[in-house]
C-alpha cells in the first residue's frame, strides 16, 4: 500500500531560525495536505496542494508540491515559540488520505 | 462555535468491556472518518463515511465498528476492547472526501 515518510522525526530550533520539513511517497500523489498538531492538542488543516510544483504560502510558511508529484516541503522562515507542535503531511493517490509519522518541531526561546 | 464535538474526552476500559465513541459535526460536511493515533505512528484510518449512508474500512478497522447514523453523526464502537486499542482516538469531518479535514479535539482511551 502507500506509504508516506516523513524527515526529520524531529527537529530543534533557536527562536528565529529556518525550518524544513519533508514528505516523500511511494507512489504517485494525487494531492497532498499538511497538519499541524501543538502538544495535547488536535491535528488543524494548514493546506492542500494540487498541481505539479506548486508552491504556496502563508505567511512565514511556504509549502511546495513536487513536480513529479511524489514529494512535498513545508517551510517556516524565522521561526516563533508559537510554531511548536508536530507537522503531518497527508497524502492520497485518489483513495484516501494516508498520514506521515510527522515532524515535531521544538523552538527555544 | 461550528466543528467536531467528540464525547467521551477521556475512558478507562477494562480488557472486554464494550463502548461508543460519539461523534458530531455541524458543518453540513458529507465524510467523515475515525482515526486512531500513536506515539510514532502518525493518524491511522480506522473507518470512513464518504456520504451518508455509507460506511468504508481503512487501514486499521479488525476490533473496530462504526454506524453513520445521520448526515451529522459517525460513532465507533468496540466490542470487546483490547489493550492493543489503547490510543487517542480522533474524529474528522470533511466537505467531500478528499477535501481538508476538520479534527475533533480527541478521544484518550485507555484499555487495562
Amino acid at each position: 500500500g502507500q506509504q508516506v515518510m516523513q524527515i526529520p522525526q524531529y527537529q530543534h530550533v533557536q527562536e528565529g531560525e529556518d525550518f524544513t520539513t519533508y514528505c516523500n511517497s511511494s507512489t504517485t500523489l494525487s494531492n497532498i495536505q499538511w497538519y499541524k498538531q501543538r502538544p495535547g492538542g488536535h491535528p488543524v488543516f494548514l493546506i492542500q496542494l494540487v498541481k505539479s510544483g506548486e508552491v504556496k504560502k502563508q505567511k512565514r510558511l511556504t509549502f511546495q508540491f513536487g513536480e513529479a508529484k511524489k514529494n512535498s516541503s513545508l517551510h517556516i522562515t524565522a521561526t516563533q515559540t508559537t510554531d511548536v507542535g508536530t507537522y503531518f503531511c497527508a497524502a492520497t493517490d485518489g483513495q484516501n488520505f494516508v498520514f506521515g509519522p510527522g515532524t515535531r518541531l521544538s523552538v527555544l526561546p | 462555535n461550528a466543528g467536531v464535538t467528540q464525547t467521551p474526552k477521556f475512558q478507562v476500559l477494562k480488557t472486554g468491556q464494550s463502548m461508543t465513541l460519539q461523534c458530531a459535526q455541524d458543518m453540513n460536511h458529507n465524510s467523515m472518518y475515525w482515526y486512531r493515533q500513536d506515539p510514532g505512528m502518525g493518524l491511522r484510518l480506522i473507518y470512513y463515511s464518504a456520504s451518508e449512508g455509507t460506511t468504508d474500512k481503512g487501514e486499521v478497522p479488525n476490533g473496530y465498528n462504526v454506524s453513520r447514523l445521520n448526515k451529522r453523526e459517525f460513532s465507533l464502537r468496540l466490542e470487546s476492547a483490547a489493550p492493543s486499542q489503547t490510543s487517542v482516538y480522533f474524529c474528522a469531518s470533511s466537505e467531500r472526501k478528499n477535501y481538508g479535514y476538520t479534527f475533533g479535539s480527541g478521544t484518550r482511551l485507555t484499555v487495562v
